[in-house]
C-alpha cells in the first residue's frame, strides 16, 4: 500500500515564477492537509481540503497561494509569483476519516522549494 | 492557541546509550501530543501519541514518552540507542481539531 506521494521532491524557481506542488493521498483517503516548514522552524498548518472542497485555509497566505483537491487527481498547492521567502519544505498529509484530532495524519516526504 | 518547544536542535548519543528528546508544550485546553520521526528522504512517521488515559505511552521501535501535565512536558526516551535511530524527530500538539502544531525538530545522530 503506497504511502502519501509528493512530487516533485525538489523544485527550483526564480523569483516571479509559479510553483506547483502535487500530493497524492494514501489510497482510500479523502482528506488532505498541507503544512509548510520554514528553515529552523516547525511545520505550520496551511490548509485542509476534502474532495472538491476547501475546509479550512486559515494558515495559508491570502495572496499568491491557492490549493485544490479535485474529484480526480492529486491535490495541488500553487504558489504564484514566488519570492525568496517562499523557500521552504512543503509537506502534505492525508487521513481516512473526518479531520479530527483523533485521526492519524499520514505524511508524505515533502517538496523542498528553493527560490533563486 | 497551542505551541511546542523542542529543546536542542541536535542530539548526539553513543550506540547503546539513553536517548532523551525534550518537548514542552503550551495549551489552554487538554492537549493531544504526538512524536513523529523523519528518516532521510521519507515522510514523517508517527512514533506514538497521547490522547487520554495512561500518561506513559509506548510507541514503535522501543520509544516511549510520558505526559506530565504539571511540567507541560512530553519527553521522548529510548533506553538504548541503535544506529537506525538516526533521524529527525518532531513533537506536535493539537487540541480539538486537525491542526497539528509542530516543534522545530531535533536531529539525532548515533555514534558507533
Amino acid at each position: 500500500n503506497a504511502g502519501v506521494m509528493q512530487n516533485p521532491r525538489h523544485l527550483v524557481r526564480r523569483r516571479g515564477q509559479e510553483a506547483r506542488l502535487r500530493c497524492s493521498p494514501m489510497k482510500g483517503h479523502s482528506h488532505v492537509y498541507w503544512y509548510r516548514q520554514l528553515p529552523e522552524e516547525g511545520l505550520k498548518f496551511m490548509v485542509y481540503l476534502q474532495k472538491e472542497n476547501i475546509i479550512d485555509e486559515s494558515g495559508m497566505p491570502k495572496e499568491r497561494f491557492s490549493a485544490e483537491f479535485p474529484k480526480e487527481g492529486p491535490s495541488i498547492l500553487r504558489i504564484q509569483q514566488v519570492v525568496r521567502g517562499d523557500s521552504a519544505a512543503y509537506f502534505c498529509a492525508s487521513s481516512s476519516t473526518s479531520g479530527s484530532s483523533y485521526n492519524e495524519q499520514f505524511f508524505g516526504p515533502g517538496t523542498r522549494l528553493t527560490v533563486l | 492557541a497551542q505551541s511546542v518547544t523542542q529543546l536542542g536542535s541536535h542530539v548526539s548519543v553513543s550506540e547503546g546509550a539513553l536517548v532523551l528528546l525534550r518537548c514542552n508544550y503550551s495549551s489552554s485546553v487538554p492537549p493531544y501530543l504526538f512524536w513523529y520521526v523523519q528518516y532521510p528522504n521519507q515522510g514523517l512517521q508517527l512514533l506514538l501519541k497521547y490522547t487520554t488515559g495512561a500518561t506513559l505511552v509506548k510507541g514503535i521501535n522501543g520509544f516511549e514518552a510520558e505526559f506530565k501535565k504539571s511540567e507541560t512536558s512530553f519527553h521522548l526516551t529510548k533506553p538504548s540507542a541503535h544506529m537506525s535511530d538516526a533521524a529527525e524527530y518532531f513533537c506536535a500538539v493539537n487540541t480539538n481539531d486537525y491542526k497539528l502544531s509542530f516543534g522545530a525538530g531535533t536531529t539525532v545522530t548515533v555514534r558507533a
